[in-house]
């Protein structure tokens, strides 16, 4: 019979434009975010984080936001280039008691239009 | 640096077959954790050990699953018996522990199970 699987957001972008990823997250009492990259048939590579005492963090070509009175968090590729294609996921962390686990958001597809 | 390696890269094996996965954590991380991946559930944490001891195996599906890790350089993931929906992506991720939360992965098994 037919699988069902889990439904990725897709978002598509032409080369050079800026990306914006959006994850929405549960727990308040998170208090460290990761962003992850995976491409086809590897692994999650990690990309940037932050800690719940920021807002606001800076890699090369990304930036990862952090609203906690909403509780979302982005992620933003600056010129983005066919070689950023992958499904990206946003991961949080509880803070004390919560152990080491990270939870996994389900993932959005990004695709680099040429 | 080598990365977090695991081993087999892909297997395929028969229904009630005992599968065992590998894992080598990256030199010096304290935590090493055992995920799958499936299209249905995405991304699943099974088990976390910290200095070799297990500390949360909540995640793992039922007693068909086994995790051992007998030194900080080796860790086993354990189907027995093997069954048609055990077919996922397994990886191993390794973190250093203390202040650092960042989770580094292998490249994962593809496991097939007909």
């Amino acid at each position: 019979g037919e699988s069902v699987g889990l439904h990725l957001p897709t978002l598509s972008v032409q080369e050079g434009d800026n990306s914006i990823i959006n994850c929405a997250y549960s727990n308040s009492a998170s208090d460290y975010f990761i962003w992850y990259k995976q491409e086809s048939g590897k692994g999650p590579q990690f990309i940037i984080d932050i800690r719940s005492n920021m807002d606001k963090r800076q890699g090369q070509r990304v930036t990862v936001l952090l609203n906690k009175t909403v509780k979302h968090l982005s992620l933003q590729i600056a010129a983005t280039q066919p070689g950023d294609s992958a499904v990206y996921f946003c991961a949080e962390k509880e803070g004390a008691g919560g152990g080491n686990k990270l939870t996994f958001g389900t993932g959005t597809q990004l695709k680099v239009e040429l | 640096d080598a990365g977090v390696i695991q081993s087999p890269r892909h297997e395929v094996t028969e229904m009630g077959q005992e599968v065992t996965l590998r894992c080598k954590p990256i030199s010096g991380h304290d935590y090493l954790f055992w995920y799958r991946q499936t299209m249905m559930r995405g991304l699943e944490l099974l088990i976390y050990f910290n200095n070799n001891v297990p500390i949360d195996d909540s995640g793992m599906p039922e007693d068909r699953f086994s995790a051992k890790m007998p030194n900080a350089s080796f860790s086993t993931l354990k189907i027995q018996p093997s069954e048609p929906r055990d077919s996922a992506v397994y990886f191993c991720a390794s973190t250093e522990g203390g202040n650092t939360d960042t989770q580094y992965f292998g490249p994962g098994t593809r496991l097939t199970v007909l």
